[in-house]
Protein backbone atom coordinates (compact mmCIF):
# COMPACT_ATOMS: atom_id res chain seq x y z
CA UNK A 1 0.00 0.00 0.00
CA UNK A 2 1.29 3.64 -0.29
CA UNK A 3 3.61 5.19 2.03
CA UNK A 4 2.28 9.05 2.34
CA UNK A 5 4.19 12.15 3.20
CA UNK A 6 3.84 15.70 3.86
CA UNK A 7 5.94 18.05 4.98
CA UNK A 8 5.89 18.58 8.52
CA UNK A 9 5.08 22.18 9.23
CA UNK A 10 3.95 24.89 7.70
CA UNK A 11 3.36 28.52 8.47
CA UNK A 12 0.82 31.14 6.67
CA UNK A 13 -1.20 34.50 7.50
CA UNK A 14 -4.29 35.08 7.77
CA UNK A 15 -6.05 35.56 4.00
CA UNK A 16 -3.28 33.49 2.00
CA UNK A 17 -4.20 30.56 0.06
CA UNK A 18 -2.48 27.29 1.76
CA UNK A 19 -1.59 24.73 -0.29
CA UNK A 20 -0.45 21.30 1.63
CA UNK A 21 0.93 18.64 -1.02
CA UNK A 22 1.05 14.68 0.36
CA UNK A 23 2.95 12.52 -1.53
CA UNK A 24 2.09 8.56 -2.40
CA UNK A 25 3.99 7.52 -4.69
CA UNK A 26 3.28 3.66 -4.74
CA UNK A 27 -0.88 4.34 -4.72
CA UNK A 28 -2.82 1.47 -5.75
CA UNK A 29 -5.61 1.73 -8.85
CA UNK A 30 -8.41 1.09 -6.57
CA UNK A 31 -6.85 3.85 -3.59
CA UNK A 32 -8.97 6.68 -2.72
CA UNK A 33 -7.21 9.99 -1.19
CA UNK A 34 -8.72 11.75 1.56
CA UNK A 35 -7.87 14.54 4.00
CA UNK A 36 -8.59 15.19 7.11
CA UNK A 37 -8.19 18.04 10.01
CA UNK A 38 -7.08 17.63 13.57
CA UNK A 39 -7.16 19.86 16.57
CA UNK A 40 -5.65 19.01 19.62
CA UNK A 41 -7.29 16.12 21.78
CA UNK A 42 -9.68 15.81 19.19
CA UNK A 43 -9.88 13.01 16.75
CA UNK A 44 -9.91 13.62 13.08
CA UNK A 45 -12.02 15.57 10.91
CA UNK A 46 -13.32 14.88 7.91
CA UNK A 47 -12.37 17.82 5.18
CA UNK A 48 -12.35 16.03 1.32
CA UNK A 49 -12.02 13.08 -0.79
CA UNK A 50 -11.00 12.27 -4.49
CA UNK A 51 -9.85 9.64 -6.43
CA UNK A 52 -8.55 11.90 -9.62
CA UNK A 53 -8.52 15.08 -11.34
CA UNK A 54 -9.94 18.14 -9.13
CA UNK A 55 -12.66 18.17 -6.74
CA UNK A 56 -13.80 21.21 -4.78
CA UNK A 57 -16.27 22.13 -1.53
CA UNK A 58 -17.41 24.60 0.61
CA UNK A 59 -14.13 24.22 2.83
CA UNK A 60 -10.90 23.49 0.26
CA UNK A 61 -10.24 22.24 -3.06
CA UNK A 62 -8.36 18.73 -3.55
CA UNK A 63 -5.85 18.53 -6.66
CA UNK A 64 -5.06 15.56 -7.66
CA UNK A 65 -2.61 14.30 -10.49
CA UNK A 66 -3.06 12.34 -13.41
CA UNK A 67 -0.50 9.78 -12.49
CA UNK A 68 -2.44 10.28 -8.65
CA UNK A 69 1.02 9.79 -7.17
CA UNK A 70 0.32 12.89 -4.90
CA UNK A 71 -2.32 14.98 -3.64
CA UNK A 72 -2.62 18.76 -2.93
CA UNK A 73 -4.99 20.23 -0.09
CA UNK A 74 -5.78 23.90 -1.00
CA UNK A 75 -7.51 26.16 1.88
CA UNK A 76 -8.41 29.41 0.52
CA UNK A 77 -8.09 32.41 2.81
CA UNK A 78 -7.37 30.90 5.83
CA UNK A 79 -8.21 32.17 9.04
CA UNK A 80 -6.44 31.41 12.78
CA UNK A 81 -9.14 28.92 13.16
CA UNK A 82 -7.31 26.75 10.49
CA UNK A 83 -4.24 26.39 12.42
CA UNK A 84 -4.13 22.18 13.15
CA UNK A 85 -2.58 19.31 11.78
CA UNK A 86 -3.65 18.10 8.40
CA UNK A 87 -3.28 14.24 7.22
CA UNK A 88 -4.01 12.90 3.97
CA UNK A 89 -5.14 9.25 4.03
CA UNK A 90 -4.75 6.81 1.17
CA UNK A 91 -7.26 4.12 1.30
CA UNK A 92 -7.93 0.88 -0.70
CA UNK A 93 -8.26 -2.59 -1.15
CA UNK A 94 -5.34 -5.01 -1.32
CA UNK A 95 -6.20 -8.44 -1.57
CA UNK A 96 -9.85 -7.87 -0.77
CA UNK A 97 -9.01 -6.60 2.60
CA UNK A 98 -9.25 -2.63 3.23
CA UNK A 99 -5.99 -0.69 4.10
CA UNK A 100 -5.59 2.91 5.41
CA UNK A 101 -2.85 4.99 5.61
CA UNK A 102 -2.19 8.27 7.24
CA UNK A 103 0.32 10.92 6.34
CA UNK A 104 3.05 11.95 8.18
CA UNK A 105 0.82 15.06 8.82
CA UNK A 106 1.61 18.96 8.07
CA UNK A 107 1.30 21.00 11.07
CA UNK A 108 -0.59 24.55 9.89
CA UNK A 109 0.19 26.94 11.73
CA UNK A 110 -1.96 30.32 10.66
CA UNK A 111 -0.57 33.62 11.76
CA UNK A 112 -2.85 37.14 11.86
CA UNK B 1 -27.08 13.11 15.89
CA UNK B 2 -24.88 11.63 18.24
CA UNK B 3 -21.46 10.97 17.18
CA UNK B 4 -18.36 8.27 17.61
CA UNK B 5 -18.60 7.81 21.74
CA UNK B 6 -15.36 6.31 23.39
CA UNK B 7 -14.54 4.98 26.95
CA UNK B 8 -12.64 5.93 28.98
CA UNK B 9 -11.54 9.14 27.94
CA UNK B 10 -8.18 8.38 29.83
CA UNK B 11 -6.90 5.63 31.18
CA UNK B 12 -3.37 5.20 33.50
CA UNK B 13 -2.38 1.65 34.13
CA UNK B 14 0.69 -0.26 35.69
CA UNK B 15 2.81 -2.09 32.75
CA UNK B 16 1.94 -5.48 32.46
CA UNK B 17 -2.01 -5.13 33.62
CA UNK B 18 -4.93 -5.51 30.79
CA UNK B 19 -6.87 -2.55 29.58
CA UNK B 20 -10.21 -2.58 27.82
CA UNK B 21 -10.72 0.14 25.82
CA UNK B 22 -14.10 0.88 24.37
CA UNK B 23 -15.96 2.85 20.92
CA UNK B 24 -19.43 3.18 20.49
CA UNK B 25 -19.73 3.75 16.90
CA UNK B 26 -22.70 5.87 14.72
CA UNK B 27 -25.87 4.11 14.89
CA UNK B 28 -25.88 2.22 11.36
CA UNK B 29 -22.47 2.19 10.79
CA UNK B 30 -21.07 -0.71 9.64
CA UNK B 31 -17.96 -0.21 9.41
CA UNK B 32 -15.50 0.56 12.15
CA UNK B 33 -11.47 1.43 12.73
CA UNK B 34 -8.88 1.36 15.49
CA UNK B 35 -5.86 3.89 14.65
CA UNK B 36 -2.93 4.53 17.13
CA UNK B 37 -1.48 8.05 17.63
CA UNK B 38 1.44 7.83 19.72
CA UNK B 39 2.89 11.46 21.17
CA UNK B 40 3.51 13.81 18.10
CA UNK B 41 2.97 11.29 15.93
CA UNK B 42 0.69 10.19 13.00
CA UNK B 43 -2.13 7.92 12.85
CA UNK B 44 -1.14 4.16 12.53
CA UNK B 45 -4.22 1.62 11.25
CA UNK B 46 -4.40 -1.23 13.35
CA UNK B 47 -8.03 -3.01 12.35
CA UNK B 48 -11.14 -2.39 10.83
CA UNK B 49 -14.68 -4.18 11.19
CA UNK B 50 -16.92 -5.08 8.41
CA UNK B 51 -20.58 -5.78 10.78
CA UNK B 52 -18.60 -8.08 13.51
CA UNK B 53 -16.44 -9.74 11.20
CA UNK B 54 -11.95 -8.30 11.04
CA UNK B 55 -11.07 -9.72 8.14
CA UNK B 56 -7.38 -8.30 8.82
CA UNK B 57 -6.06 -8.84 11.69
CA UNK B 58 -2.23 -7.84 10.58
CA UNK B 59 -1.85 -4.24 11.50
CA UNK B 60 -2.32 -5.15 14.98
CA UNK B 61 1.38 -4.22 16.61
CA UNK B 62 1.49 -7.65 18.28
CA UNK B 63 -0.71 -10.68 19.95
CA UNK B 64 -1.16 -8.65 23.04
CA UNK B 65 -3.54 -6.42 21.33
CA UNK B 66 -7.19 -7.70 20.23
CA UNK B 67 -10.16 -6.49 19.36
CA UNK B 68 -14.28 -7.92 18.89
CA UNK B 69 -16.81 -6.19 17.84
CA UNK B 70 -20.77 -7.41 18.77
CA UNK B 71 -23.74 -6.96 17.57
CA UNK B 72 -22.65 -4.91 14.59
CA UNK B 73 -22.22 -1.80 17.53
CA UNK B 74 -19.55 -1.82 20.03
CA UNK B 75 -16.11 -2.33 19.60
CA UNK B 76 -13.32 -2.90 22.56
CA UNK B 77 -9.79 -3.29 22.18
CA UNK B 78 -8.17 -5.10 24.76
CA UNK B 79 -4.23 -4.87 25.40
CA UNK B 80 -2.69 -7.14 27.34
CA UNK B 81 -0.13 -7.06 29.55
CA UNK B 82 0.53 -3.62 29.10
CA UNK B 83 3.91 -1.84 27.94
CA UNK B 84 5.19 1.66 28.39
CA UNK B 85 5.44 1.84 24.52
CA UNK B 86 1.66 1.34 24.14
CA UNK B 87 0.89 4.35 25.50
CA UNK B 88 -0.61 6.44 23.08
CA UNK B 89 -4.04 8.00 22.20
CA UNK B 90 -6.32 4.85 20.67
CA UNK B 91 -8.80 6.72 18.13
CA UNK B 92 -12.05 5.08 17.33
CA UNK B 93 -13.72 5.83 13.29
CA UNK B 94 -16.63 4.38 11.92
CA UNK B 95 -18.33 4.90 8.34
CA UNK B 96 -21.41 4.07 6.69
CA UNK B 97 -19.46 1.65 4.45
CA UNK B 98 -16.09 -0.01 4.77
CA UNK B 99 -15.15 1.32 1.27
CA UNK B 100 -12.14 3.36 1.48
CA UNK B 101 -14.47 6.24 -0.79
CA UNK B 102 -16.90 6.23 2.70
CA UNK B 103 -15.81 9.76 5.09
CA UNK B 104 -14.89 7.99 8.53
CA UNK B 105 -16.05 9.62 11.49
CA UNK B 106 -13.76 9.78 14.64
CA UNK B 107 -14.33 9.58 18.33
CA UNK B 108 -12.23 12.05 20.33
CA UNK B 109 -9.92 8.97 21.82
CA UNK B 110 -8.44 7.40 24.80
CA UNK B 111 -5.13 8.25 25.94
CA UNK B 112 -3.42 5.45 27.68
CA UNK B 113 -0.67 6.08 29.73
CA UNK B 114 1.46 3.14 31.00
CA UNK B 115 3.54 3.62 33.68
Amino acid sequence: LAKTTQPISMDSYEGQEVNITCSHNNIATNDYITWYQQFPSQGPRFIIQGYKTKVTNEVASLFIPADRKSSTLSLPRVSLSDTAVYYCLVGGTTSGTYKYIFGTGTRLKVLA
Amino acid sequence: GAGVSQSPSNKVTEKGKDVELRCDPISGHTALYWYRQSLGQGLEFLIYFQGNSAPDKSGLPSDRFSAERTGGSVSTLTIQRTQQEDSAVYLCASSPGVGAYNEQFFGPGTRLTVL
